[in-house]
């Protein structure tokens, strides 16, 4: 089975600092994505990746980074955490590139900024 | 155009009953439908997907029908049981496009009564 882990199940930051969200997947997949899940809203592209350092915009980019520096791996950086931000972000990876690999999601990061 | 609409945003159905989820789009370069289902605490995992050259698909007790001349696509529930309290996504995607975008619907809470 695919697994999607992401480093941190909560986390509670205060509004300015730069906060790090970490995604490792373990199935040798080629893209790996970032949503933000809020209620109402469902699930919102932030930025995508189909290979180590490179990346594209999703739907809702603003005030956010990401970095693929190793294929297992996808970060995604707040550089100044706003109230706003405060959500639900999910990671995940699908095999290969093409609108019908399936998503494999982990299970969740809950921020909350201060 | 890139919108699906998804509906009801929460559902009451008793064990056993028939839980309908609704979707539509706009984007006719949508070719691939999926749902996903998500449990609490958990990220959304696939759950059934179907493509507009066929206008049912069965998997179990989850039906996925498809209506492509009105746009409009929605997940079945036959016999609904407790254990398929989840929130439900519906997504939509181009598999010609060339991009690996996924457009989701806003999410139904569903809850089955014991």
């Amino acid at each position: 089975d695919v697994k999607v882990t992401q480093s941190s199940r909560y986390l509670v930051k205060r509004t300015g600092e730069k906060v790090f969200l970490e995604c490792v997947q373990d199935m040798d997949h080629e893209n790996m994505f970032w949503y933000r899940q809020d209620p109402g809203l469902g699930l919102r592209l932030i930025y995508f990746s189909y290979d180590v350092k490179m990346k594209e915009k999703g739907d809702i980019p603003e005030g956010y980074s990401v970095s693929r520096e190793k294929k297992e791996r996808f970060s995604l950086i707040l550089e100044s955490a706003s109230t706003n931000q405060t959500s639900m972000y999910l990671c995940a990876s699908s095999l290969f590139a093409g609108g019908n690999s399936p998503l494999h999601f982990g299970n969740g990061t809950r921020l909350t900024v201060t | 155009q890139q919108q699906v609409k998804q509906s009801p945003q929460s559902l009451i159905v008793q064990k056993g009953g028939i839980s309908i989820i609704n979707c539509a789009y706009e984007n006719t370069a949508f070719d691939y439908f999926p749902w996903y289902q998500q449990f609490p605490g958990k990220g959304p995992a696939l759950l059934i997907a179907i493509r507009p050259d066929v206008s049912e698909k069965k998997e179990g007790r989850f039906t996925i029908s498809f209506n492509k001349s009105a746009k409009q696509f929605s997940l079945h529930i036959m016999d609904s049981q407790p254990g398929d309290s989840a929130t439900y996504f519906c997504a939509a995607s181009s598999t010609t496009s060339g991009t690996y975008k996924y457009i989701f619907g806003t999410g139904t809470r569903l809850k089955v009564l014991a």
